[in-house]
């Protein structure tokens, strides 16, 4: 498996409060992604970074901001936690120095927000 | 945006059988690519396509990208309790560093 942690591994908070998601990777690879896994919707890219301070958003990103100060982490904030981002929250890499950009994913994050 | 759906959401076979999972783009895909989830775990990359019409093998897996770029489909040969899981298409569209994955095909597979 590629050089990716996250952590917590699990977090339990409340409605309103600020939660930091913390992806930290080993392999020195350009692209980081934030995606959230819900039932029936698969994996929907919440942020993305394609280099240190150079951040985009994906297509789930309201409620969500990231910030890559250093190129082995990606960090992902809930500003004011709602249950509707009670989720598993997956990071990945890919390396734009192969073709193909084939993410690997992290262990995953299972928040719940009550 | 663009969209990928899959076809069946779930799926539950007797071992040795076969199973079939599809994938559509709402939008023509650069390429696409497989992801495998086992329960409890995260996602792990099985193969890219590229070319129109491209198929490729991997044991009993069968992979195919349609002649217009975008469908593809995941075959499994005698399927094994190893294959249970969750099967992902992603398709890069119009940023090649951005996946959208479709929605999933779970695999139940009992002796």
């Amino acid at each position: 498996d590629a050089g990716i942690t996250q952590s917590p591994r699990h977090k339990v908070t409340e409605t309103g409060t600020p939660v930091t998601l913390r992806c930290h990777q080993t392999e020195n690879h350009r692209y980081m992604y934030w995606y959230r896994q819900d039932p029936g919707h698969g994996l929907r890219l919440i942020h993305y970074s394609y280099g240190v301070k150079d951040t985009d958003k994906g297509e789930v990103s309201d409620g969500y901001s990231v910030s890559r100060s250093k190129t082995e982490d990606f960090l992902l904030t809930l500003e004011s936690a709602t249950s509707s981002q009670t989720s598993v929250y997956f990071c990945a890499i890919s390396n734009s120095g192969t073709l193909s950009y084939e993410q690997y994913f992290g262990p995953g994050t299972r928040l719940t927000v009550t | 945006g663009q969209q990928v759906m899959q076809i069946p959401q779930y799926q539950h076979v007797q071992e040795g059988e076969d199973f079939t999972t599809y994938c559509n783009s709402s939008t023509t895909l650069s390429n696409i690519q497989w992801y495998k989830q086992r329960p409890g775990g995260h996602p792990v990359f099985l193969i890219q396509l590229v070319k129109s019409g491209e198929v490729k093998k991997q044991k009993r897996l069968t992979f195919q990208f349609g002649e217009a770029k975008k469908n593809s489909s995941l075959h499994i040969t005698a399927t094994q309790t190893t294959d249970v899981g969750t099967y992902f298409c992603a398709g890069h569209g119009g940023t090649a560093s951005k996946l959208t994955f479709g929605t999933g095909t779970r695999l139940q597979v009992t002796l």
